[in-house]
C-alpha cells in the first residue's frame, strides 16, 4: 500500500492556459473523488468515479472542469482556459466507502 | 441536507494542557463521521473515525471522539498536547449507503496551535 500520489504537487500556470493533474489511488480501491479546497475552508466535492464510470459530474464548478478515469485505474482532472478563482488545492481520494483516503493535493497558482 | 460545523476556527493552546476541538453535524440519515488533520501545504491525513459500535474512537497518537447521537457532536480531544500537534483539523461527514455518493461534507477546519 503506497497511498494516493498526486501530479504535480505545484502548478503555476496563466489566466488562460489549460492544466491536467493526475491522481494515482491506492490499487485496489474502486472509487475515486476529487475535492477543491480554496483558503480558510474545508475540502468541496467535485466529482467522483466508481471504477472507470464517473457517476457524480453536476458539482463539478463549470463546463472548463472534467475529469477522466480510463480503465479504473489512474484519474486526470483537467480544468480549461484557467482563470484567477481557480488557485486553490486540488484533492484527491480513494475509497472504500466511507472512509477516503487522500493524496498529498496539487497546488494551482493562476496568474 | 447535511453540514458540519466547526465552532472554533482556532485553538491557541499550551504544550502539556488538555484541548478540545468542537464538531456538530446535521444530518436526516445515519452518518459516519471522520477527523482529518492537514499539516501545511500538505493533503489531509485520516486522524480517527466512527463507523458503528462504540461510540468513544480513539487514534495511535493520543487524540479522541465521541459520537453524541443526541446533540449531534462528535467533539475531538486530546489530554495533553505537543508541540508536533500543531496543525488545521477538519471534522468530514459522510452518509454513505443506500445509494448515496459517500463524499464527504466538511467543516471549516479548526487550526490548532501549541506553543511551548
Amino acid at each position: 500500500d503506497t497511498g494516493v500520489s498526486q501530479d504535480p504537487r505545484h502548478k503555476i500556470t496563466k489566466r488562460g492556459q489549460n492544466v491536467t493533474f493526475r491522481c494515482d489511488p491506492i490499487s485496489e480501491h474502486n472509487r475515486l473523488y476529487w475535492y477543491r479546497q480554496t483558503l480558510g475552508q474545508g475540502p468541496e466535492f467535485l466529482t467522483y468515479f466508481q471504477n472507470e464510470a464517473q457517476l457524480e459530474k453536476s458539482r463539478l464548478l463549470s463546463d472548463r472542469f472534467s475529469a477522466e478515469r480510463p480503465k479504473g485505474s489512474f484519474s486526470t482532472l483537467e480544468i480549461q482556459r484557467t482563470e484567477q478563482g481557480d488557485s486553490a488545492m486540488y484533492l484527491c481520494a480513494s475509497s472504500p466507502p466511507p472512509t477516503q483516503y487522500f493524496g498529498p493535493g496539487t497546488r494551482l497558482t493562476v496568474l | 441536507a447535511q453540514s458540519v460545523t466547526q465552532l472554533d476556527s482556532q485553538v491557541p493552546v499550551f504544550e502539556e494542557a488538555p484541548v478540545e476541538l468542537r464538531c456538530n453535524y446535521s444530518s436526516s440519515v445515519s452518518v459516519y463521521l471522520f477527523w482529518y488533520v492537514q499539516y501545511p501545504n500538505q493533503g489531509l491525513q485520516l486522524l480517527l473515525k466512527y463507523l458503528s459500535g462504540s461510540t468513544l474512537v480513539e487514534s495511535i497518537n493520543g487524540f479522541e471522539a465521541e459520537f453524541n447521537k443526541s446533540q449531534t457532536s462528535f467533539h475531538l480531544r486530546k489530554p495533553s498536547v505537543h508541540i508536533s500537534d500543531t496543525a488545521e483539523y477538519f471534522c468530514a461527514v459522510s452518509d454513505w449507503g443506500g445509494g448515496s455518493q459517500g463524499n464527504l461534507i466538511f467543516g471549516k477546519g479548526t487550526k490548532l496551535s501549541v506553543k511551548p
